[in-house]
Order: C-alpha cells, then sequence, then structure tokens
C-alpha cells in the first residue's frame, strides 16, 4: 500500500513571496491533516479535513495560510505572503474514517530567506 | 489547559543499554496515547496506540506502557539502528488535536 505522498520535498523561497504544498493520502483515508514542524518542536496542526470539508483549522493562520482539498482525496497548502518564522517542514497526514491513527507523509522542508 | 511533555530530551545509550523515555500528559480526558518514530529528513512513523492505564503493547526491541499520568517507551539491548526522535502524541477525549511533545533524541552508539 502506497503511503502520503507529498511535493516538494524542499522548498527554498524569500520573504513575501507564495509558495504551494501538495498532498495525496493514503488511498481510501477519509481524513486529511497538515501539519506544522518547526526545528526542534513537535507537529502542530493547521488544518483538518474529512473528505472535501474542514474540521478544524483553529490554528491556521488564515491572514497568509489556505488549504483546500476540492475532490476530498488530494490537498493543496498554500501561504502567501511567506514570512521568515514559516520555516519550517509540513507534514501531510492521512487517517482512515473512524480512525484516530494518523500515517505521516515525508514532509515538505520551507527555508524562507 | 492539555499538555504533553517528553523526557529527556536526548539520551545517548551503548548498543544493548536498556533503558526507558518517559511522555507525560495532563489532559481532561484521554482518547489514546501515539508513540510515533521520526528519522531524519523523515515524517513520523507510527508505532504505537495505547488507550487505557495498563496497556502495553510491544514490536520488536520497543515496549510501550501506559499510566493515568505517563507513558513509558521501554527499549531493550537497543541496536544503531534505533537512533531516531521519539515522539508521543495525546488525543483528548473531546476536540480533533493531537497534541505532540517535542520528542525525545535517541542515539544509540555501536
Amino acid at each position: 500500500e502506497a503511503g502520503v505522498a507529498q511535493s516538494p520535498r524542499y522548498k527554498i523561497i524569500e520573504k513575501r513571496q507564495s509558495v504551494a504544498f501538495w498532498c495525496n493520502p493514503i488511498s481510501g483515508h477519509a481524513t486529511l491533516y497538515w501539519y506544522q514542524q518547526i526545528l526542534g518542536q513537535g507537529p502542530k496542526l493547521l488544518i483538518q479535513f474529512q473528505n472535501n470539508g474542514v474540521v478544524d483549522d483553529s490554528q491556521l493562520p488564515k491572514d497568509r495560510f489556505s488549504a483546500e482539498r476540492l475532490k476530498g482525496v488530494d490537498s493543496t497548502l498554500k501561504i502567501q505572503p511567506a514570512k521568515l518564522e514559516d520555516s519550517a517542514v509540513y507534514l501531510c497526514a492521512s487517517s482512515p474514517s473512524g480512525a484516530r491513527t494518523q500515517y505521516f507523509g515525508p514532509g515538505t522542508r520551507l527555508l524562507v530567506l | 489547559e492539555d499538555q504533553v511533555t517528553q523526557s529527556p530530551e536526548a539520551l545517548r545509550l551503548q548498543e544493548g543499554e536498556s533503558s526507558s523515555l518517559n511522555c507525560s500528559y495532563t489532559v481532561s480526558g484521554l482518547r489514546g496515547l501515539f508513540w510515533y518514530r521520526q528519522d531524519p529528513g523523515k515524517g513520523p512513523e507510527f508505532l504505537f496506540t495505547l488507550y487505557s492505564a495498563g496497556e502495553e503493547k510491544e514490536k520488536e526491541r520497543l515496549k510501550a506502557t501506559l499510566t493515568k499520568k505517563e507513558s513509558f517507551l521501554h527499549i531493550t539491548a537497543p541496536k544503531p539502528e534505533d537512533s531516531a526522535t521519539y515522539l508521543c502524541a495525546v488525543d483528548p477525549a473531546t476536540g480533533n488535536q493531537f497534541y505532540f511533545g517535542t520528542g525525545t533524541s535517541l542515539t544509540v552508539i555501536p
């Protein structure tokens, strides 16, 4: 069974530029999560989708971050404009409907200069 | 406020030297506690889920246990390939968020 796929794996941008990350969850997993992991910290939830609906986006900085999961499968997370403090690893995870165990992708490492 | 604290922050062991990692938590009701392993440059890899005090799970050299206030990840006779950061996450009974600790960085020296 293929795992969670993410791209790109690395991204370097200047502050105030925009960037987008893509995630394809494990096939059949209804729930998709985006996390931000700053170096030396544990992952922090940004947004959770159930199929194509948002379940929780309370920690998403909505003035600059947006996410969508239009067809209930893959998802895109966007940052516009980026700030220096957005430098982090952005992790995507998925879980089957009704289950709480989350399976993570390899992450996208973002460096904002 | 829900909190998860892991200790120690870093641990260096000789190959074969057994030890334990700690995850203490304060939540208003626990739905589950999860252990993950994270290698450098990779995403967290699921290890165990524990649901109630007294529960134990084992996988190769790892054994996870749970009490009402903390969980331990016991590593028996570790090998260099066990070197990684071990994260615990708490799933409170209410709400959607997992709360992750900051992890324990384990280094096993040959």
